[in-house]
């Protein structure tokens, strides 16, 4: 692993099914956060975590929730997937804090919910 | 609220020069970053600024006022794989960013 890596590159679900999108970092970045990019909007922060062991609600939390258990893994989970969360994902980590370096993007996890 | 703003979309011409600006209203600031990113793929990061003034880097540089609330990227000597969207992100007093919704460049030959 070389970086942030994402999995699943691209799903399609089901409307009411469970979803668990994987991040995983290598770089030791103390920071990681989820974003979903949808047309005409921009990246909207979903959660993020700071260090390990604890998160924080970002712009659009609703129906999204995330643990950091270690530094370098930080799921994303969809409880009950919605049309709306139809969108593209993407995981991102950074040294954090009021460190000057910047964020380090997945390669993004594009979901269809249908 | 906080507010970040691009333009939507601006053309140039290969070999030529663009620039690309962005003002913002923030809950404090720490940072602004310029990040490229190409249609179907991950955002990439071009730049920083956290003082005034410009920062060059090879073809890209970018600029900053924070009086103004105002940023600038430029490029030069265009070539056709600078097509891309550029986003601008601004780091607030909390060290989130804050980002803006992307301006879509497209190169003509």
């Amino acid at each position: 692993i070389a970086g942030i890596t994402q999995a699943p590159t691209s799903q399609i679900l089901a409307a009411g099914r469970r979803m668990t999108l994987r991040c995983t970092q290598d770089m030791r970045h103390n920071a990681m956060y989820w974003y979903r990019q949808d047309l005409g909007l921009g990246l909207r922060l979903i959660h993020y975590s700071n260090t390990a062991g604890t998160t924080g609600k970002g712009e659009v939390p609703d129906g999204y929730s995330v643990s950091r258990a270690n530094t370098d893994d930080f799921p994303l989970t969809l409880a009950s997937a919605v049309p709306s969360q139809t969108s593209v994902y993407f995981c991102a980590s950074s040294a954090g804090g009021d460190s000057a370096t910047e964020a380090f993007f997945g390669q993004g996890t594009r979901l269809t919910v249908v | 609220g906080q507010n970040i703003d691009q333009p939507t979309e601006m053309t140039a011409t290969e070999g030529a020069i663009v620039q690309i600006n962005c003002t913002y209203q923030t809950s404090g600031f720490n940072g602004l970053f310029w990040y490229q990113q190409h249609a179907g793929e991950a955002p990439t990061f071009l730049s920083y600024n956290v003082l005034d003034g410009l920062e060059e880097k090879g073809r890209f540089s970018s600029f900053l006022s924070r009086s103004k609330g105002y940023s600038y990227l430029l490029l030069k000597e265009l070539q056709m794989k600078d097509s891309a969207s550029y986003l601008c992100a601004v780091r607030d007093s909390n060290y989130q960013l804050i980002w803006g919704a992307g301006t879509k460049l497209i190169i003509k030959p």
